[in-house]
């Protein structure tokens, strides 16, 4: 089956203490995301992948990084959670479209992680 | 700055009252236009992808059109299972990335 996983589903944290959310996919997709979702202000995207080893900054990558050592994983870490960072995170893949300039297209979403920091 | 704007933000329809949601949007060169499909608790799915003016597409009960400033989702004929928050988003020329509207949720009543 077709799909995205994410781990943890649900983390609860503290200010400070250093986490890492996977995100993996079976579908050989190049390009790859993170999104997180709050209320009133929708998805925003916090890096995207377009191959392994090309990552670049979304609309909110301050206090995130990412990695794409493989082209199936594409974790997101969390260096110093701040309680501003609680939110709902989205990790998702897709293949390049030319007609998109090789951003992604048809992108599948993961479950979601809900983040919680104290 | 790309900009998205849907419209209305909460809408009820009774079973088979069909309607349309509105994205408007204010982009530098459109790449594409997005709709998504979110369920409580799930994760976006994707439904279409418009790519210029004059554009339509059409699954099922839902259809996708595009004009220079706006796009619709009509909904013909609504089922409660249609019930969820609908998510436009653009892509601009000097954008990589989406920049995805807060969503209208639909509530579709037996």
């Amino acid at each position: 089956e077709a799909q995205v996983t994410q781990n943890p589903r649900y983390l609860i944290t503290v200010t400070g203490k250093k986490l890492t959310v996977t995100c993996s996919q079976n579908m050989n997709h190049e390009y790859m995301s993170w999104y997180r979702q709050d209320p009133g202000l929708g998805l925003r995207q916090i890096y995207y992948s377009m191959n392994v080893e090309v990552t670049d900054k979304g609309d909110v990558p301050e206090g995130y990084k990412v990695s794409r050592k493989e082209k199936r994983n594409f974790p997101l870490i969390l260096e110093s959670p701040s309680p501003n960072q609680t939110s709902l995170y989205f990790c998702a893949s897709s293949l390049p479209d030319a007609r998109l300039a090789g951003s992604g297209n048809e992108q599948f979403f993961g479950p979601g992680t809900r983040l919680t920091v104290l | 700055e790309d900009q998205v704007t849907q419209s209305p933000e909460a809408l009820r329809l009774q079973e088979g009252e069909s309607s349309s949601l509105n994205c408007s949007y204010t982009v530098s060169g459109l790449r594409g236009l997005f709709w998504y499909r979110q369920d409580p608790g799930k994760g976006p799915e994707f439904l279409f992808t418009l790519y210029s003016a004059g554009e339509e597409k059409e699954k099922e009960r839902l259809k996708a059109t595009l004009t220079k400033k706006e796009s619709f989702l009509h909904i013909t004929a609504p089922k409660p299972e249609d019930s969820a928050t609908y998510l436009c988003a653009v892509l601009g020329s000097s954008a990589r990335q989406l920049t995805f509207g807060s969503g209208t949720q639909l509530t579709v009543l037996p």
